[in-house]
C-alpha cells in the first residue's frame, strides 16, 4: 500500500458526460501528479500540483482540468468525454516540488467511456 | 528530448531462471533520476528503486539487482531466480529536472511472464 488513495476504482460512463476523479496523497506529501495510462499512449504525465498551485502541465487536454484543495487532496475533472478517454488514471504524490523525488502511485481509476 | 526505451515488449521465462530487463534513456541533463516501477495484474504501480545520475553503484535488494551504466545510458534490472509472483509489467522511468521538472517520462514497459 503506497498510502495514496484514489476513488472511485472503476467508472463507466457515456460519451459527452463529465466525471471527477479524486486523489488523496500520502501524509506529508505536498505534490500531486496525474498520469494517464492507455494502450496507445502508454503512461503519460498530465499535470502536477504543489501545495495547491499548478506547477507543471503535460499532455492534458483542454477538456480536462484539475485542482488541489487546501487539505491537499486533488480532483481531476474530465468533461465532454470521448471513447478515446477510456484509460487508467493514476494519481501520484511526492514530498517536494523539485524533480527527482520518488513518486508513489495510487491504485488508479479505471475509466470506461461507452 | 528526454526519452526512455524498453526494447523488450514481452519476456517469458520459466521459474527460477534469471531475467534481465533492459532500459536505455536519453537526456541532456547532467543531473537526472531513474526509476523502476512494477505493475502487477491488479494494476497498481509499485515503486521499486530510484537512482540519481551521480551514483553509479549497482544495487541489490534480495533477488532484484540494478546495473546503472552512464557510459551506455542504461539502467538494467535483473531478477534472479524468478518466481511466478514476479509476473508483471515493469516500467523504467526518467526524471530530468532541468528539462522536464518533476514529471516522470516512462518507457513502454516490459511484460514479464514467469511460468511455473
Amino acid at each position: 500500500d503506497s498510502g495514496v488513495t484514489q476513488t472511485p476504482k472503476h467508472l463507466i460512463t457515456a460519451t459527452g458526460q463529465r466525471v471527477t476523479l479524486r486523489c488523496s496523497p500520502r501524509s506529508g506529501d505536498l505534490s500531486v501528479y496525474w498520469y494517464q495510462q492507455s494502450l496507445d499512449q502508454g503512461l503519460q504525465f498530465l499535470i502536477q500540483y504543489y501545495n495547491g498551485e499548478e506547477r507543471a502541465k503535460g499532455n492534458i487536454l483542454e477538456r480536462f482540468s484539475a485542482q488541489q484543495f487546501p487539505d491537499l487532496h486533488s480532483e481531476l475533472n474530465l468533461s465532454s468525454l470521448e471513447l478515446g478517454d477510456s484509460a487508467l488514471y493514476f494519481c501520484a504524490s511526492s514530498v517536494g516540488l523539485a524533480g527527482g523525488g520518488t513518486q508513489y502511485f495510487g491504485p488508479g481509476t479505471r475509466l470506461l467511456v461507452l | 528530448a528526454q526519452k526512455v526505451t524498453q526494447a523488450q515488449t514481452e519476456i517469458s521465462v520459466v521459474e527460477k531462471e534469471d531475467v534481465t530487463l533492459d532500459c536505455v534513456y536519453e537526456t541532456r541533463d547532467t543531473t537526472y533520476y531513474l526509476f523502476w516501477y512494477k505493475q502487477p495484474p491488479s494494476g497498481e504501480l509499485v515503486f521499486l528503486i530510484r537512482r540519481n545520475s551521480f551514483d553509479e553503484q549497482n544495487e541489490i535488494s534480495g533477488r532484484y539487482s540494478w546495473n546503472f551504466q552512464k557510459s551506455t545510458s542504461s539502467f538494467n534490472f535483473t531478477i534472479t531466480a524468478s518466481q511466478v509472483v514476479d509476473s508483471a509489467v515493469y516500467f523504467c522511468a526518467l526524471s530530468d529536472p532541468q528539462t522536464s521538472g518533476s514529471r516522470l517520462t516512462f518507457g513502454e514497459g516490459t511484460q514479464l511472464t514467469v511460468n511455473p
